[in-house]
């Protein structure tokens, strides 16, 4: 089974800061990682698939990178509504599996 | 509008069975593959299972294999979730997910969710 990790576990960050979390695959995933938004007491909705692809209607400061086992997902200036846990996923093999999720606090 | 609504939680024993079910509409239900994804209290988002267009592949976790079933109803464009001999550890939010495209893929579309309590 491949695991996900995630880092870090928690953040806290300004409005208009730039913030990256990271996301390890423990095998060669190629690109197939995608990135969620989950926030209190809703379905998680999903921001970037296949590594580096915008899903749509998702506003551009979201984006993703990497390949193989190392990925990134920044958002590049930091909003209020950006509040939230983020999930790192893998559909490279199944099992499908989750990042432990990150929570991101605005300061 | 492209939706999945779940229904079937609640509070059940320990040993006890639960079927949920997610009902689908907007799009056509019967071109893709369709999961469940559940989340305990507090944790992080866990994939339970998957069942292909018609049913005939059917996948599941290590956690709940032998104790869980997936299946389809096309007509209905409906997915269920068969949970028997519930365990304390099964207590979740249950979500039903489908992936971007009928290749598979990220998940796109979500549920809102339907809470399962496995309690004494």
């Amino acid at each position: 089974d491949i695991q996900m990790t995630q880092s870090p576990s928690s953040l806290s960050a300004s409005v208009g800061d730039r913030v990256t979390i990271t996301c390890r695959a423990s095998q060669n995933i190629n690109t197939y990682l995608n990135w969620y938004q989950q926030k209190p007491g809703k379905a998680p909705k999903v921001l970037i698939y296949a590594a580096s692809s915008l899903q749509s209607g998702v506003p551009s400061r979201f984006s993703g990178s990497g390949s193989g086992t190392d990925f990134t997902l920044t958002i590049s200036s930091l909003q209020p509504e950006d509040s939230a846990t983020y999930y790192c996923q893998q559909n490279y093999n199944i099992p499908l599996s989750f990042g432990g999720g990150t929570k991101v606090e605005i300061k | 509008e492209v939706q999945l609504v779940e229904s079937g939680g609640g509070l059940v024993q320990p040993g006890g069975s639960l079927r949920l079910s997610c009902a689908a509409s907007g799009f056509t239900f019967s071109s893709y593959w369709m999961h469940w994804v559940r989340q305990a209290p507090g944790k992080g988002l866990v994939w339970v299972s998957r069942t292909n267009t018609d049913g005939s592949i059917t996948t599941y976790a290590d956690s709940v294999k032998g104790r869980f079933s997936i299946s389809r109803d096309n007509a209905k464009n409906t997915v269920y979730l068969q949970m028997n001999s519930l365990r304390v550890d099964d207590t979740a939010v249950y979500y039903c997910a489908r992936p971007r495209t009928t290749s598979g893929g990220a998940f796109d579309i979500w549920g809102q969710g339907t809470v399962v309590t496995v309690s004494s």
